[in-house]
């Protein structure tokens, strides 16, 4: 079965400092996907990212990072000089091809102080 | 693009009424729909799986007679509680699977939400 485990339930941070959140999952399937989403407190999910099961090239966008790597089945997210603006519910998800469905990880509250 | 509305966006309705949430694919066909489920401070929980023309698939724990799904076209699913009561208020979000591609194959995009409350 398909798992996603997010063991920081909060983190806060102050400014400017760069933050670093994890994400390990587990599935039977060698062909996945992985995301990551951001819920602000309006409740809507901003996707951030999909990546798929064949590339683990880590990526950046702006001052987002991802770390991919199948050998600890972890697809970690660092936000580099972060911002009050980045304080959100991050979560992590896995979708398996056979059947689509996306399952969630329990989510990490962010704070980011001014 | 790829743009997926969930109407209301907030409603409030008495114990023992159905309250409907409509969700909808704007811009794209979606031949597949799931509903999710999220409590205060909680993550999503997928419901079901709604598949146009044909019965939605739910999840384990989940009633399926009190929880009625309908996915009659490929740019509308609905979500139906019935007889509701507090312990259903929650955050109910759908998500429309982009099927043959118009954006990204077999992308999934979500709603903005519906949120529930059940006095």
């Amino acid at each position: 079965a398909q798992k996603v485990t997010q063991a920081q339930t909060e983190i806060s941070v102050v400014e400017k400092e760069d933050v670093t959140l994890d994400c390990v999952y587990e599935t039977r399937d060698t062909t996945y996907y992985l995301f990551w989403y951001k819920q602000p407190p309006s409740g809507e999910l901003v996707f951030l990212i999909r990546r798929n099961s064949f590339d683990e090239q880590n990526e950046i966008s702006g001052r987002y990072s991802w770390n991919f790597q199948k050998s600890t089945s972890s697809f970690n997210f660092t936000i580099t000089a972060s911002q009050v603006v980045d304080s959100a519910v991050y979560f992590c998800a896995l979708s398996e091809v056979r059947d689509d469905k996306i399952i969630f990880g329990k989510g990490t509250r962010l704070h980011i102080l001014p | 693009g790829a743009v997926v509305s969930q109407h209301p966006s907030w409603v409030i309705c008495k114990s023992g009424t159905s309250v409907k949430i409509e969700c909808r694919s704007l811009d794209f066909q979606a031949t597949t729909m799931f509903w999710y489920r999220q409590f205060p401070k909680q993550s999503l929980m997928l419901m079901a799986t709604s598949n146009e023309g044909s019965k939605a698939t739910y999840e384990q724990g989940v009633e399926k007679d009190k929880f009625l799904i309908n996915h009659a076209s490929l740019t509308l699913s609905t979500l139906t509680v019935t007889s509701a009561h507090p312990e259903d208020s929650s955050f109910y979000i759908c998500s429309a699977r982009d099927a043959i591609g118009t954006f990204s194959s077999y992308e999934q995009y979500f709603g903005p939400g519906t949120r529930l409350t059940v006095t």
